[in-house]
């Protein structure tokens, strides 16, 4: 069974600039969470998915979006790019909220 | 709002031995689930064990097994016959759940416990 898979792994922006992330979740699965990870601030929820619509958001600006597709896959988008959004972007799949499966993640820096 | 507190930043243990990670968490709801998960340099986090708040038996998976002391607030991380392959970040995390044990909400984490295990 696969697991969660993140693309890209690693990705270098400059600031202003926009990115998307991808995430594919574990077959079945419809919730889909995303969490920011740098060395100062830990692990941030971002936001959370269940078939395509976003049921919970967490404290970060408007330039931080997501969606869900119908076949679960998610993607976040973060528009102008500052030297702070640089981190680990991490996402999880979720069957029935009962355990959480991450993916490997994907390293963002922006330069 | 939850909190989730690790107070040691780091840790190590020799091969073979017992360590024991601690979390305290704060939440006034009554359902919830805890977990423990492991971060190794390869980034990947890795579910270690599931403890369910309305149990009061704590889990247990292989070496690994915790302290759940739900009065307190308190679940803490047993690592037994520590291994090369456990030097990771460990974090703690929490979520509340309703009474049909579907979670909700978001993960909050502590900020982790470096734990090193030496040869």
């Amino acid at each position: 069974k696969a697991g969660v898979t993140q693309t890209p792994r690693y990705l270098i922006k400059t600031r202003g600039q926009q990115v998307t992330l991808s995430c594919s979740p574990i077959s079945g699965h419809r919730s889909v969470s995303w969490y920011q990870q740098t060395p100062g601030q830990g692990l941030q929820f971002l936001f959370e998915y269940f078939s395509e619509t976003q049921r919970n958001k967490g404290n970060f600006p408007g330039r931080f979006s997501g969606r869900q597709f119908s076949n679960s896959r998610s993607e976040m988008n973060v528009s102008t790019l500052e030297l702070g959004d640089s981190a680990l972007y991490l996402c999880a799949s979720s069957l029935a909220g009962r355990g959480y499966t991450f993916g490997s993640g994907t390293r963002l820096t922006v330069v | 709002a939850q909190t989730v507190t690790q107070s040691q930043p780091e840790m190590s243990v020799q091969e073979a031995e017992t360590v024991t990670l601690s979390c305290t968490y704060d939440t006034s709801e009554n359902n919830y689930y805890l977990f423990w998960y492991k971060q190794p340099p390869s980034r990947q986090m890795i579910l270690v064990i599931r403890q369910e708040a309305y149990k009061q038996q704590n889990a247990t998976e292989n070496r690994f097994s915790v302290n759940f002391q739900k009065a307190a607030k308190s679940f803490s991380l047993k690592i037994s016959d520590s291994q090369l392959g456990d030097t990771a970040m460990y974090f703690c995390a929490f979520i509340h759940s309703n009474a049909g044990g579907t979670s909700y909400g978001k993960l909050t984490f502590g900020q982790g416990t470096i734990l090193t295990v030496h040869p």
